[in-house]
């Protein structure tokens, strides 16, 4: 079975800090993704990566940056936490094969900025 | 734009059969996924389509009209374990995947 693992379940912080989501699969998956999830929205895509150290913009990356430094994990950075931030964060995986393969999503991470 | 419609919220009754809608109006299209979504938890895949008709997977199915821009998704024999919210989601041109909001659906005994 494939795994994805997010590295907080609940996270409280403060307007202004850091923060760091990490995301950890075990497939050996080449793509990921994080989106965010808003009551009443859809997923909405902030980052995907299709490789090691690639990046691509989803559709609403302002305020978010990612780092893809190995193949099975791939970390949301916020560079400076705003309460519009508050959010369940889903990280997502899949296979780079087919066009059918589904995502893999990771528990989520629910977000509080203060 | 690209715009994916799910009703809001959907009542039924344990045993009873539910019919989900999803339409879709998307740039291109490489196929349409369901997933289901508990509370509190990650979203699992439940089917995908990309030709027209019916798949079915035990008690659900899964239906798409390409030139409609229209799927649902068929529960049958309702369990409570289904109280879910399920998602629609639509693969464009780009293979990119388009979300729906997705549908609250709540099980009465």
């Amino acid at each position: 079975d494939v795994k994805v693992t997010q590295s907080s379940r609940y996270l409280v912080k403060r307007t202004g800090e850091k923060v760091f989501l990490e995301c950890v699969q075990d497939m050996d998956h080449e793509n990921m993704f994080w989106y965010r999830q808003d009551p009443g929205l859809g997923l909405r895509l902030i980052y995907f990566s299709y490789d090691v150290k690639m990046k691509e913009k989803g559709d609403i990356p302002e305020g978010y940056s990612v780092s893809r430094e190995k193949k099975e994990r791939f970390s949301l950075i916020l560079e400076s936490a705003s309460t519009n931030q508050t959010s369940m964060y889903l990280c997502a995986s899949k296979t780079g094969v087919g066009v059918s393969d589904t995502q893999y999503f990771g528990p989520g991470t629910r977000l509080t900025v203060l | 734009g690209q715009n994916i419609d799910q009703p809001t919220e959907m009542t039924a009754t344990e045993g009873a059969i539910v019919q989900i809608n999803c339409t879709y109006q998307t740039s291109g299209f490489n196929g349409l996924f369901w997933y289901q979504q508990h509370a509190g938890e990650a979203p699992t895949f439940l089917s995908y389509n990309v030709l027209d008709g019916l798949e079915e997977k035990g008690r659900f199915s899964s239906f798409l009209s390409r030139s409609k821009g229209y799927s649902y998704l068929l529960l049958k024999e309702l369990q409570m374990k289904d109280s879910a919210s399920y998602l629609c989601a639509v693969l464009d041109s780009n293979y990119q995947l388009i979300w729906g909001a997705g549908t609250k659906l709540i099980i009465k005994p």
